[in-house]
């Protein structure tokens, strides 16, 4: 079946820490994203990528570092610089000029 | 930069009843997209209904239609018959294409039986 897995479903983090987030899809689509949550409120992009070995900072991008060495893959690491990293984060992929599709989630938590 | 504001952070509608969900956005592209996604309490986004901006005609899938109004730069997103089933936050999206996706900050539909 395809679609956009991420895993862990949840993770907890010691102040300091460097944590990664996994996102792999394999719907064959070019760009991926990367986007953070805090409750009751929308979506804030974080990084984006339109294809291999590009991306592009997002809105909130202090504090994570991503890479794109395959199509597939799209990690996200929150940095022990972001301050305040408790909050679901959610990947997405899409073809151009269409709708994005989401993976399930991870729930991050600051010891 | 391309902003969307959905001014209803909270609705409500009796079972089977219909309600409108708002949404407005402001850009200066003339080629563009807007969606609605669905985000229930499992938190996973689901897309309801897309709308591109050359189509004059408004989307509609099934119960759920959208009043594009491009001179106006609104999209309200109409539930009809609701159920039980769509109580969820509801983000109104606005895409350029490649360029990054601008969510608007939801509103949380209650479906009362």
């Amino acid at each position: 079946d395809g679609g956009i897995t991420q895993s862990p479903k949840y993770l907890f983090r010691k102040e300091g820490q460097n944590v990664t987030l996994s996102c792999e899809q394999n719907l064959n689509h070019d760009a991926m994203y990367w986007y953070r949550q805090d409750p009751g409120q929308g979506l804030r992009l974080i990084y984006y990528s339109q294809i291999v070995n590009d991306f592009q900072k997002g809105d909130i991008a202090e504090g994570y570092s991503v890479s794109r060495e395959k199509k597939e893959s799209f990690p996200l690491t929150v940095t022990s610089a972001q301050k305040n990293p408790t909050a679901f984060y959610l990947c997405a992929s899409s073809y151009p000029y269409n709708e994005q599709f989401f993976g399930p989630g991870t729930r991050l938590t600051v010891l | 930069a391309q902003t969307v504001t959905q001014s209803q952070p909270e609705m409500s509608v009796q079972e089977a009843e219909t309600v409108t969900l708002s949404c407005t956005y402001d850009t200066s592209e003339s080629d563009y997209y807007l969606f609605w996604y669905k985000q229930p309490p499992s938190r996973q986004m689901i897309l309801v209904i897309r709308q591109e901006a050359y189509k004059q005609q408004n989307a509609t899938e099934n119960r759920f239609s959208v009043n594009f109004q491009k001179a106006a730069k609104s999209f309200s997103l109409k539930i009809s018959d609701s159920q039980l089933g769509d109580a969820a936050m509801y983000f109104c999206a606005y895409s350029g294409g490649y360029q990054k996706v601008t969510f608007g900050t939801g509103t949380k539909l209650q479906v009362i039986p």
